[in-house]
């Protein structure tokens, strides 16, 4: 988990509420991404963002929004046009995508630990 | 729909028997990634495979690809209790490497 670090660990949300996952990365990164993992499933990929003031949606966008005004920091709003948001939410970066020499680096991607959120 | 789906979706075994997990995909891919996954927590990644690579081994981890078959397998040889985890294969497609697509999962237990 060294160099991300996704805040709370556990939310509890309200019917009709938005809430704020937070993401923060100092690994130099420029790409982030947002997954959603539900049990015993695999990640479902929610937004990514590759450099910053931009972002693109992934899978499943829809209930959410995302912003990237920094290249440290890449938040996740839940809004309550998500009809189902009680799952585990993990956020991720990637390193840069040519390296010196012109050779493009892997896609490794490193994971923040995850934040858990339930819906009341 | 997912991309990677791994077989078998749980695997039993005993502390120092060998494992093995296997992913197939659908597309064409630039690599293929192996994470692992334990309880609770995030993804930690173990292992990459470019398309023109056959295998690899990393440690106690021996990665396979077929690319005509459009599949891999991921051996962990002499297992230990803390490789109890969930393990997943992530694709990265040719053309769309910035983005990877996970698979469901393999849960592998492994007793003492």
């Amino acid at each position: 988990d060294g160099g991300i670090t996704q805040s709370p660990k556990y939310l509890f949300r309200k019917e009709g509420q938005n809430v704020t996952l937070s993401c923060e990365q100092n690994l130099n990164h420029d790409a982030m991404y947002w997954y959603r993992q539900d049990p015993g499933q695999g990640l479902r990929l929610i937004y990514y963002s590759q450099i910053v003031n931009d972002f693109q949606k992934g899978d499943i966008a829809e209930g959410y929004s995302v912003s990237r005004e920094k290249k440290e920091s890449f938040p996740l709003t839940v809004t309550s046009a998500q009809k189902n948001p009680t799952a585990f939410y993990l956020c991720a970066s990637s390193t840069p995508f040519w390296t010196g020499g012109g050779k493009s680096s892997t896609d490794t991607q490193y994971f923040g630990p995850g934040t858990r959120l339930t819906v009341l | 729909s997912q991309q990677g789906e791994e077989d078998p979706q749980a695997l039993s075994i005993q502390e120092g028997e060998n494992a093995t997990m296997n992913c197939s995909y659908k597309t064409s891919i630039n690599n293929l990634q192996w994470y692992r996954q334990n309880s609770g927590r995030g993804l930690v990644h173990l292992i990459l495979i470019r398309s023109n690579e056959r295998e690899k081994h990393s440690g106690r981890l021996r990665v396979t690809l077929d690319t005509s078959k459009k599949s891999s397998s991921l051996l962990i040889t002499a297992s230990r209790a803390a490789d109890t985890a969930s393990y997943f294969c992530a694709t990265a497609f040719s053309g769309s490497a910035r983005q990877l697509t996970f698979g469901s999962g393999t849960q592998l237990t492994v007793l003492p």
